[in-house]
């Protein structure tokens, strides 16, 4: 089976760096995914980790330790737009690459 | 790159009617598709995978009857909600990946079609 958790919201301020982890339990690991989600829309793709270590991409860096079933993502200078839902989500070989998510972050940004 | 469309964007419909929507990848070729459900304040969850050319294979608990898909190209899968009922009102949302799309094999998602039953 896999279990993924990720805190169910957090609020931060303009500016500041705020930090959302993910822990996982998977059989067949194939990457880890970071997505964010306005409220009504689709997820957008912001990052990807297949190998331990931190991946950098703009104002967001996403963190990988497998053998801690651990993940983060970063984001830096937070701005009022990245109020959304950021979802961890677990590749898995052994399903045909599916994708299972977790249940999202609510990141609220106030000014 | 790497953009995928879905038509309609919302629908609203009578309780027992059936409801079609496309899933298209723009500007690559989408060997596998993916169609989720979302509920309000809930993640996504995994409906059924969509083989270009093939059956598709549903999740434990998805009605295969009632959630008709069919995948005829490498750019268009479609889902029906054959008979639906209001339960059935949800965020539907397609992804599609390709190694084509990009090394790391990333799902690209539609923009969701939000479905409402009277």
């Amino acid at each position: 089976g896999q279990n993924i958790d990720q805190p169910t919201e957090m609020t931060a301020t303009e500016g500041a760096i705020v930090q959302i982890n993910c822990t996982y339990q998977t059989s067949g690991f194939n990457g880890l995914f970071w997505y964010q989600q306005h409220a009504g829309e689709a997820p957008t793709f912001l990052s990807y980790n297949v190998l331990d270590g931190l991946e950098e991409k703009g104002r967001f860096s996403s963190f990988l330790s497998r053998s801690k079933g651990y993940s983060y993502l970063l984001l830096k200078e937070l701005q009022m737009k990245d109020s959304a839902s950021y979802l961890c989500a677990v590749r898995q070989a052994a399903r045909g690459n599916k994708l299972v998510f977790g249940a999202g972050t609510i990141l609220r940004v106030k000014s | 790159g790497a953009v995928v469309s879905q038509h309609p964007s919302w629908v609203i419909c009578k309780s027992g009617t059936s409801v079609k929507i496309e899933c298209r990848s723009l500007d690559f070729q989408a060997t596998t598709m993916f169609w989720y459900r979302q509920f309000p304040k809930q993640s996504l969850m995994l409906m059924a995978t969509s083989n270009e050319g093939s059956k598709a294979t549903y999740e434990q608990g998805v009605e295969k009857d009632k959630f008709l898909i069919n995948h005829a190209s490498l750019t268009l899968s479609t889902l029906t909600v054959t008979s639906a009922h209001p339960e059935d009102s949800s965020f539907y949302i397609c992804s599609a990946n390709s190694a084509l799309a990009g090394a790391t094999d990333t799902q690209y998602f539609g923009p969701g079609t939000r479905l409402t039953v009277l």
